[in-house]
């Protein structure tokens, strides 16, 4: 267990949807980082929030949207879905100055007819 | 150019078997690199992390060759427990922060 929750384990949208992904991090960690995995491939980094502001961002368009709250929890939301969006959605908790781990959730599976 | 290469597999090996896993990243900025375990429909895990000097823990044993951009994972003595995806990860320090990027994961089955 990493301590690092995701919810909702598994959705189906439509296209031209909406979607927010939701992460809660290991408590003590500052850094929150969402990746999509499409099937058979690595997880591709979206972005990182470190102390509620965007700190990185892979390249992804601006439909890909996130947050980081106070308490370190952290969204992700995707607007006007598309088919390739389909894909399991992890989040990963770290600390940002610290040896780099990445601790993830078991992610959010998602997919969009 | 994809950031970091590796070779998908499948590497299917017997137990006992000595395997050896490799990676390329193209950013001669990154600044720390790691291997990732991912088992089946799970989560990815950290492994360990990669050091220009080589490190080893147990019987894994990673390499690091920053002039020729390649990072390299040996696993002896192979168990059926090491099957696997292993993912090989590079984090890039840019003006806007950090960025992580994995490869797609070379898949291992150690067989009995």
């Amino acid at each position: 267990e990493t301590g690092v929750t995701q919810s909702p384990t598994h959705l189906i949208k439509t296209r031209g949807q909406q979607v927010t992904l939701r992460c809660s991090s290991q408590s003590g960690h500052n850094t929150v980082s969402w990746y999509q995995q499409a099937l058979g491939q690595g997880p591709q980094f979206i972005f990182q929030y470190y102390r509620e502001e965007e700190n990185g961002r892979g390249n992804f368009p601006p439909r890909f949207s996130g947050l980081q709250f106070p308490n370190y929890s952290s969204e992700l939301n995707v607007n006007a879905l598309e088919l390739d969006d389909s894909a399991l959605y992890l989040c990963a908790s770290s600390v940002l100055r610290n040896t780099g781990e990445l601790f993830f959730g078991e992610g959010s599976r998602l997919t969009v007819l | 150019r994809k950031e970091v290469e590796q070779d998908p597999g499948p590497f299917n090996v017997p137990e006992g078997a000595t395997v050896a896993f490799n990676c390329t990243y193209s950013n001669s900025a990154s600044q720390s690199f790691f291997w990732y375990r991912q088992d089946c429909r799970k989560e990815p895990k950290l492994l360990m992390s990669v050091y220009s000097s080589g490190n080893e823990d147990g019987r894994f044993t990673a390499q690091l060759n920053r002039a020729s951009q390649y990072i390299s994972l040996l696993i002896r003595d192979s168990k059926l427990s090491d099957s696997a995806t292993y993912l090989c990860v590079v984090k890039v320090r840019v003006d806007t922060g950090n960025q992580f990027y994995f490869g797609t994961g070379t898949s291992l089955t150690v067989i009995p």
